[in-house]
């Protein structure tokens, strides 16, 4: 069974506390893994695509690695606008994103 | 607008009656795609339109669920006799290409209560 476990469920920093989130997957034909920032009460909003392992790619204070196995989104120095749930999911087959539960991050001043 | 717009932002229902839900894509993307997410979970995927044609509709939960695209535009998603458990938010996105692989842009979703 597909599936993409996000860790951990909560994160509480300080602010300039850097910190990482995991995402590991077992999608089958995995197309693209993708993240995505969600604020409360608004839709997801895109953040970054990796296609490849090894793959990285960096925006902002933001920064997401891709292993065969799982990916990480680096959170370097951050601050309170930060403050979201962070959403990880993997392309599989042709028409459907399989979503983790997601990571609430907290950045406090 | 430049993003995915979708309507109602707020619905509430009781149980037994239908209700319609908009939504319009980013002008000129090909893929549609109608994701549902509960409290404190991921969205998870209902279906997909490439143009008109709706080529995966395996999420759709029951018969009761219903999407359309007539045009390759605007996609409405129709839930006939709505129960409790139909209670989430309803998300559209859109991409200019085909399939899951390429980016896929949200809009903010429309809240059904069924009550």
């Amino acid at each position: 069974e597909d599936q993409v476990t996000q860790s951990p469920e909560a994160l509480r920093l300080q602010e300039g506390e850097s910190s990482s989130l995991n995402c590991s997957y077992t999608v089958s034909g995995l197309r693209g893994l993708f993240w995505y920032r969600q604020d409360p009460g608004k839709g997801p909003e895109f953040l970054f695509t990796l296609y490849s392992a090894g793959e990285e790619k960096e925006k902002e204070r933001l920064k997401a690695t891709l292993t065969k196995k799982e990916s990480f989104l680096h959170i370097t120095a951050p601050k309170p606008e930060d403050s979201a749930t962070y959403l990880c999911a993997g392309a599989q087959g042709y028409s459907t994103l399989t979503f983790g539960k997601g990571t609430m991050l907290l950045v406090s001043p | 607008g430049a993003g995915v717009s979708q309507s109602p932002r707020y619905k509430v229902a009781k149980r037994g009656q239908d209700v319609a839900l908009r939504c319009d894509p980013i002008s000129g993307h090909v893929s549609l795609f109608w994701y549902q997410q509960a409290l404190g979970q991921g969205p998870e995927f209902l279906t997909y339109f490439q143009n008109e044609a709706q080529l995966d509709k395996s999420g759709l939960p029951s018969d009761r669920f219903f999407a359309e695209r007539p045009e390759g535009s605007v996609s409405t998603l129709k839930i006939q006799r709505t129960q409790q458990e139909d209670s989430a938010v309803y998300l559209c996105a859109s991409s200019a290409g085909q399939g899951s692989g390429n980016t896929i842009y949200f809009g903010e979703g429309s809240w059904l209560t069924v009550v």
